[in-house]
């Protein structure tokens, strides 16, 4: 099993709609989360990362983070066709710090017009 | 310039042979990392330095080696290409535990 897990997708959502992506992990002691946007054939570029329970808002983007559940999500309000992408979820093991990271195999996301 | 940049970007090999890839940058970064990424498997860790004196392995070592020969350069090398290394591979950098940047990647396939 997969330390980091994400559902591949695709997951389609109408342009203006908030798109929700999830992603669990299996390390308790994982620390820190991030997430990594990826185009076809592009390197991934990170979104936002987020260590405290709770939510973390930056611009259309939201990361949201459950430690008792394990669980971490990524909202995407107002889709726009641009946001089509793959979505990483990525986990440390240290607080604030990205030294190593444990990716997931990643969502497809894809906003229809 | 781009910061980080992965040279050859495309490369065709047949097994048996050696390969370099190779990684370098000028963000200043001191942590330098390789992955590959297979359809359905995402990005895996192959190696990583912290600087230049220090190496570790990563998720998926075997049949890798790596040399970090300054502080801006990592380099990947494939001893003995196989075909399962088919694949996409990215350096990616950092300073100290801040953010992972990644290059523009490296598409290799094996004969």
């Amino acid at each position: 099993q997969k330390e980091v897990e994400q559902n591949s997708g695709p997951l389609s959502v109408p342009e203006g709609a908030i798109a929700s992506l999830n992603c669990t992990y299996s390390d308790r002691g994982s620390q820190s989360f991030f997430w990594y946007r990826q185009y076809s054939g592009k390197s991934p570029e990170l979104i936002m990362f987020i260590y405290s329970n709770g939510d973390k808002e930056d611009g259309r983007f939201t990361a949201q983070l459950n430690k008792a559940s394990q669980y971490v999500s990524l909202l995407i309000r107002d889709s726009q066709p641009s946001d089509s992408a793959t979505y990483l979820c990525a986990a440390s093991p240290s607080v604030g710090t990205a030294s190593k990271l444990t990716f997931g195999t990643g969502t497809r996301l894809q906003v229809t017009l | 310039d781009a910061d980080v940049t992965q040279t050859p970007r495309n490369r065709i090999t047949k097994t048996g042979k050696r390969i370099m890839l190779e990684c370098s940058q000028t963000k200043g970064h001191d942590r330098m990392y390789w992955y590959r990424q297979d359809p359905g498997l995402g990005l895996r860790l192959i190696y990583y330095s912290f600087d230049v004196k220090d190496i570790n392995k990563g998720e998926i070592s075997d049949g890798y080696s790596v040399s970090r020969q300054a502080q801006a350069k990592f380099s990947l090398s494939l001893e003995s290409a196989i075909p399962n290394q088919t694949a996409l591979y990215f350096c990616a950098t950092a300073f100290r535990g801040d953010t992972q940047y990644f290059g523009p990647g490296t598409r290799l396939t094996v004969l």
